[in-house]
């Protein structure tokens, strides 16, 4: 079955430090893989999906087969970006199973 | 742009009373969901369709009946609501493998 495990409820760093929020996966498959952002007073959102291979607000994440990780880190955290992280998985058959969220705050 | 909205965004049962949650999406998305989030817990998907008409059981379906009469709407019952149904709802919508489009939640609470 498949899983998602964010081992971190919360997580704080001060602003300008690197900033890296574990996400660790289990499937027999080939997934895809997600992360969701839900910022104060507003809805949840996509961050980004590891097959676009982009970088969005200055977070990336890459798929690691191996480790099967897909943690989300940037290099340079900002106090816009203390947010509820949500990384989640699809086996694709139209559902998407969450990971328990991970809290950042980013300290001025 | 609307998107996805959700009514009501706040209510109080008392244990045994029922009520319908309301999803709605204008943007012609064939996949809706209902999703509950609950601390330590994530989001657990309850019910989703795939299209106007049909419905299936996600992970947690047990105390919720969903109906998706039209296209553009999903509707999540709770016919006897109990203590542990107390919890934030959202609702998504989506294209074939495209990103989810979520509502702003309906916070329920049961009495």
């Amino acid at each position: 079955a498949q899983r998602v495990t964010q081992p971190e409820k919360l997580l704080s760093v001060f602003k300008g430090a690197p900033v890296e929020l574990k996400c660790n996966y289990s499937y027999s498959g080939s997934p895809e893989l997600f992360w969701y952002v839900q910022y104060s007073r507003q809805r949840l959102q996509l961050l980004l999906r590891h097959i676009s291979r982009e970088s969005i607000k200055g977070f990336t994440a890459d798929l690691n087969k191996g480790e099967t990780s897909f943690h989300l880190k940037k290099p340079f955290a900002q106090e816009e970006d203390s947010a509820m992280y949500y990384c989640a998985l699809s086996p694709g058959a139209n559902n998407l199973f969450f990971g328990t969220g991970t809290r950042l705050t980013v300290i001025p | 742009n609307a998107g996805v909205t959700q009514t009501p965004k706040f209510r109080v049962l008392k244990t045994g009373q029922s009520m319908t949650l309301l999803c709605a999406q204008d943007m012609n998305h064939e996949y809706m969901y209902w999703y509950r989030q609950d601390p330590g817990m994530g989001l657990r998907l309850i019910h989703y369709s795939v299209g106007e008409g049909t419905t299936a059981k996600g992970e947690v379906p047990d105390g919720y009946n969903v109906s998706r009469l039209k296209k553009q709407n999903f509707l999540l019952g709770l016919e006897s609501a109990a203590p542990s149904q107390t919890s934030v709802y959202f609702c998504a919508s989506q294209t074939t493998n495209e990103k989810l489009f979520f509502g702003s939640g309906t916070q329920l609470s049961v009495l």
